[in-house]
């Protein structure tokens, strides 16, 4: 069974700051893996989504990696802002259309 | 933003009474999908469709039934309600199966 983890659950900075969160996941055979963010009370955005045989996917700010032989993924926020704060999910396609999710990594940026 | 409406957004009923939830898209996606999300779960699919009458269950699908027989209407029915199912439902939409799923803004059902 898939299982996916994120690292940190919670994390503070202040505005200007470039960060990185982290995901991993227990089965290397997926299809593709997507980064959303979901903000207090309403449903999730799609970030990105990175197919396996990509290494990257970039859209303005944002950067996601794969490295699916090591089972991991990372977000990478440049120059962050006080509305990027949200949570933010990572999930995984392992077959069949259906997505695993991570628990979230809670992101607060303070101006 | 993908065209999808959830409804009703909120909802409190009674243990023992029948639920329906409704998710209407306007993309023409071929797939749909229903979780819940949980606090110290996460989101957990509960059932999905991949085209008109093809439905398959999810991870916690006991409980739960669904029913799709327009390509833009996915329902989802819980026949006695319990207190457990008291949670956020979230339905999402994909073109293909490998394509990236977009969400409705949720349904928050409590079950007293």
């Amino acid at each position: 069974k898939q299982e996916v983890t994120q690292i940190p659950a919670a994390l503070s900075v202040p505005e200007g700051e470039n960060l990185v969160l982290n995901c991993s996941f227990t089965d290397s055979a997926i299809y593709n893996l997507q980064w959303f963010r979901q903000d207090p009370g309403k449903g999730l955005t799609s970030l990105l989504l990175i197919q396996s045989s990509q290494r990257e996917q970039t859209s303005g700010r944002l950067n996601a990696s794969l490295d699916k032989s090591s089972g991991r993924s990372t977000l990478y926020i440049a120059a962050s802002q006080p509305g990027d704060s949200a949570t933010y999910l990572c999930a995984v396609n392992s077959g069949y259309s259906t997505l695993t999710f991570g628990k979230g990594t809670m992101l607060l940026v303070s101006p | 933003d993908a065209g999808i409406t959830q409804s009703p957004r909120h909802k409190v009923t009674e243990t023992g009474t029948p639920v329906t939830l409704r998710c209407h898209q306007t993309e023409n996606h071929r797939y749909m999908y229903w979780y819940r999300q949980d606090p110290g779960h996460g989101l957990r699919l509960i059932h999905y469709s991949y085209g008109v009458k093809d439905t398959d269950k999810g991870e916690v699908s006991d409980g739960y039934s669904v029913s799709r027989s327009k390509t833009e209407d996915f329902l989802l029915t819980l026949e006695s309600a319990t207190s457990s199912q008291t949670s956020v439902y979230f339905c999402a939409i994909s073109a293909t199966g490998d394509q990236p799923q977009h969400f409705g803004d949720g349904t928050r059902l409590s079950i007293l």
